[in-house]
Order: structure tokens, then C-alpha cells, then sequence
């Protein structure tokens, strides 16, 4: 089975405060991706990577960063850390580029801003 | 208009009925269909791929209307452990962007 581990389940942070969350995949997949969810919005794409050292801004990349220094970790950074930025957010990663590979997910991140 | 749009419920059923939900996706160009299961406060999970030909999977079966452009998903014999949000999942031809549905929530009650 995909294992996508993130590096925790509840964070409280402040804001103005560098926040990284750490996402780790032990399926070789060359697609890694962050998410946000919140409550009647969905799911809204951050960032992606489809290569070590490679991103894509998604839909909402404003406020965030990424790094992949390695192919199995993806790296979420807020700059400086804002209350709008309190949600869920979720690490995916998926195989190559193959039409039907579908996502597979961590457990998510929940983040709160004070 | 959003890319893919579901009816955001809830679906309120008794246990052993049949319940479907619907999704509508508006580019053409999409190729590959899903339906993810997510629990409250959970990570979503991966349900089902959708073929073209339908497919079935136990008490799910899941149909694509290229035409129409829309999926829908069929849930027979309804458990109350398939209470949960189910997001319908739409990725574009030749690329990463995949889609997903703000998803349709289902209790089913004893």
C-alpha cells in the first residue's frame, strides 16, 4: 500500500511565524502535491512537483512555498504565517505522468493561525 | 461555472437502500475520472477509476457519459459505514491538473 506520511496532525502556530510542513511518500512516485480544504470550497491546489527540484504553482500559491530536495519529500513553507491560512491541508503524491494514476493521500494537516 | 460541479446533499437514506450521485465536469478534454471517499476529518481515499465501459466494484458501481460529461456513482445496499462525503475527481488530458468535485455527503441511518 501508498504510505503518505505527514509530519503532523495539529499545529498551532502564530501569525508572522515561518511555518514548514514536512510531507514524506515511500512509493517512489515522481508527482508529489499540496492541497488546502476548507468547508464548502473543496479542494484547492497549492503546489506541485513532478520531479525532485521541480514545482508548479497550483490554483492559491500565494503566501506559500514548496521545496523537493528529494524525490520522496515535499516540503510546505507559509512565508509568514497570516489567520487566512488556518485550514486543512493535505500532501498527495501520485505515480509519473500516466492519464489514470490516481492520488493517493496523507492524513492532513491541520493548521491553526492565532 | 465550476470545472466539476456535484450536488453537495446531504443524501439522508435508510440502511439497504440504493442512493447515486451525479458530477458534471465542462472540459471535454478530461480523461481520467475517479471517486474518492473521505471520512469526517479524514484524508480523502481513493473509492474507484472510472472506465468508459462502467465499472463495478462490489455494491459500487461507477458509469462515465462522455456525451453529457458526466460520472455518476451508484451505491446498492447502502451500509450506514458508507456515511461519508464522496468527491468526484476529474483530470485533464496530457498534464497534472486534476480536478476535484467539493463533494456530496451521504448518511445512511439504521
Amino acid at each position: 500500500d501508498v504510505k503518505v506520511t505527514q509530519s503532523s496532525r495539529y499545529l498551532v502556530k502564530r501569525t508572522g511565524e515561518k511555518v514548514f510542513l514536512e510531507c514524506v511518500q515511500d512509493m517512489d512516485h515522481e508527482n508529489m502535491f499540496w492541497y488546502r480544504q476548507d468547508p464548502g470550497l473543496g479542494l484547492r491546489l497549492i503546489y506541485f512537483s513532478y520531479d525532485v527540484k521541480m514545482k508548479e504553482k497550483g490554483d492559491i500559491p500565494e503566501g506559500y512555498s514548496v521545496s523537493r530536495e528529494k524525490k520522496e519529500r515535499f516540503s510546505l513553507i507559509l512565508e509568514s504565517a497570516s489567520t487566512n491560512q488556518t485550514s486543512m491541508y493535505l500532501c498527495a503524491s501520485s505515480r509519473g505522468l500516466g492519464q489514470a494514476q490516481p492520488q493517493h493521500f496523507g492524513d492532513g494537516t491541520r493548521l491553526s493561525i492565532l | 461555472r465550476k470545472e466539476v460541479e456535484q450536488d453537495p446533499g446531504p443524501f439522508n437514506v435508510p440502511e439497504g437502500a440504493t442512493v447515486a450521485f451525479n458530477c458534471t465536469y465542462s472540459n471535454s478534454a478530461s480523461q481520467s475520472f475517479f471517486w474518492y471517499r473521505q471520512d469526517c476529518r479524514k484524508e480523502p481515499k481513493l473509492l474507484m477509476s472510472v472506465y468508459s465501459s462502467g465499472n463495478e466494484d462490489g455494491r459500487f458501481t461507477a458509469q462515465l457519459n462522455r456525451a453529457s460529461q458526466y460520472i455518476s456513482l451508484l451505491i446498492r445496499d447502502s451500509k450506514l459505514s458508507d456515511s461519508a462525503t464522496y468527491l468526484c475527481v476529474v483530470k485533464a488530458a496530457g498534464g497534472f491538473k486534476t480536478i476535484f468535485g467539493a463533494g456530496t455527503r451521504l448518511f445512511v441511518k439504521a
